[in-house]
């Protein structure tokens, strides 16, 4: 069966701080891959997807960047945080139109 | 512009009773509808799914309906338990418009089953 990991489950980090979470998924091959973000009190945004390794369509401007090294790797970054950058950052794999997501990273940034 | 609504932010019902959970979408090109629960801290929950070619989907105690000249679903939950209790939020996408499959959400409704 498929299983989709993500790390770190928390994270604080300071203003203007770099950041890496990365997200691996088993149990499958060539998955499109998601992040999104769920600020406080709203719903899933979509920040980034990928079809294959190295292909990466950004949805919004922003302060974030997505790197896909592996088959199955899916890494968000920002070079420095800002304070809007805080939020719940889920990853998801897709097959069929489903979507299928990860346990979620809580980012508070400060 | 909001393609995925959920105009309802709360519901509350009684354990035993029927839950029935709104989501209203914009875009007629829109053609597989999705909903999914979600505890707080943890990662959506698929829950279940209708193409556009239905109206009406059922699993277990989740059933989904699909009016698409009302642009409107709706998931019905019965009996409600309280462990139903969470943020359920509609989804929809272009199942046949390519190898991405975009979802776009609504911002939720929490549900909340009384014992």
């Amino acid at each position: 069966s498929q299983t989709i990991h993500q790390w770190p489950a928390t994270l604080v980090q300071p203003v203007g701080s770099p950041l890496s979470l990365e997200c691996t998924v088993e149990g499958t091959s060539n998955p499109n891959l998601y992040w999104y973000r769920q600020a406080a009190g709203r719903g899933l945004q979509l920040l980034f997807y990928s079809v294959g390794i190295g292909q990466i369509s950004s949805e919004v401007p922003q302060n974030l960047s997505a790197s896909r090294p592996q088959d199955r790797q899916f890494i968000l970054s920002s070079k420095k945080l800002l304070l809007s950058d805080s939020g719940f950052y889920l990853c998801a794999w897709s097959v069929l139109g489903v979507q299928f997501f990860g346990p979620g990273t809580r980012l508070t940034v400060l | 512009d909001q393609q995925v609504k959920q105009n309802s932010p709360s519901l509350s019902v009684q354990e035993g009773r029927i839950s029935i959970l709104n989501c209203d979408y914009t875009n007629s090109m829109f053609d597989y509808f999705l909903w999914y629960k979600k505890y707080p801290a943890e990662g959506p929950t698929f829950l279940i799914s209708i193409s556009s070619i239905k109206d009406k989907n059922e699993d277990g105690r989740f059933t989904v309906f699909l009016n698409k000249s009302a642009k409107h679903l709706s998931l019905h939950i019965v009996p409600s338990q309280p462990g139903d209790s969470a943020v359920y939020f509609c989804a929809a996408t272009l199942n046949s418009g390519g190898s991405n499959y975009k979802l776009t959400f609504g911002k939720g409704t929490l549900l909340t089953v009384n014992p």
